[in-house]
């Protein structure tokens, strides 16, 4: 099945720029999707189609997908963008396994 | 706006059964495959199973395959997950998500998720 790597956490001082990476085997090939999930909530969505950002998401959410790895950048972070993020693809493999798959997750840390 | 929301959660003996129910509204419901995610305690997410707009096709991850079952009734805007021989490593909360209706799917939105808990 189709595996999505995730770094465990990122930390960021607010008003910087957090980039989290998510690698996959070829995942240029695939769409990827983000969700912000933060302590006792539901995940939201924030980034579809690798690059484009749900109504009510800010600009500051960006993401960008090429080769091995995708990336969700999230620019003048702020405290409130502190969360668990993940990643996300539909894999269409020929063994019809694990059609939805999610990376591990990224715990963002705002200094 | 679009709402979901389930129900059904509960502590369950190992073996035992329970069903999820996923009340939705604000959009189309007949119209929307489906989904069920679930996220164990302090772990992250598992996509569990879809089911297409009219219940004519339906998936599972490995893990639930053969004793789960995902179905919907249209008439009542209702989504379910039933649940059987339950284990422990089956306690998580369990989300319902709306399909987009598109290929390489995601899930938006979500519902506030039930927790189950299979426990002795």
């Amino acid at each position: 099945s189709y595996v999505l790597t995730q770094p465990p956490s990122v930390s960021v001082a607010p008003g910087k720029t957090a980039r989290i990476t998510c690698g996959g085997n070829n995942i240029g090939s695939k769409s990827v999707h983000w969700y912000q999930q933060k302590p006792g909530q539901a995940p939201v969505l924030v980034i579809y189609y690798d690059s484009d950002r749900p109504s009510g998401i800010p600009e500051r959410f960006s993401g960008s997908n090429s080769g091995n790895t995708a990336t969700l950048t999230i620019s003048r972070v702020e405290a409130g963008d502190e969360a668990d993020y993940y990643c996300q693809v539909w894999d269409s493999s020929s063994d019809h396994r694990g059609y939805w798959v999610f990376g591990g997750g990224t715990k963002l840390t705002v200094l | 706006q679009v709402q979901l929301v389930e129900s059904g959660g509960g502590v369950v003996q190992p073996g035992g059964s329970l069903r999820l129910s996923c009340a939705a509204s604000g959009f189309t419901f007949s119209s929307y495959g489906m989904h069920w995610v679930r996220q164990a305690p302090g772990k992250g997410l598992e996509w569990v199973a879809f089911i297409r707009y009219d219940g004519s096709n339906k998936y599972y991850a490995d893990s639930v395959k053969g004793r789960f079952t995902i179905s919907r009734d249209n008439s009542k805007n209702t989504l379910y997950l039933q649940m059987n021989s339950l284990r422990a490593e089956d306690t998580a909360v369990y989300y319902c998500a709306k399909d987009p209706g598109v290929t390489t799917s995601w899930f938006d939105p979500w519902g506030q998720g039930t927790l189950v808990t299979v426990s002795s």
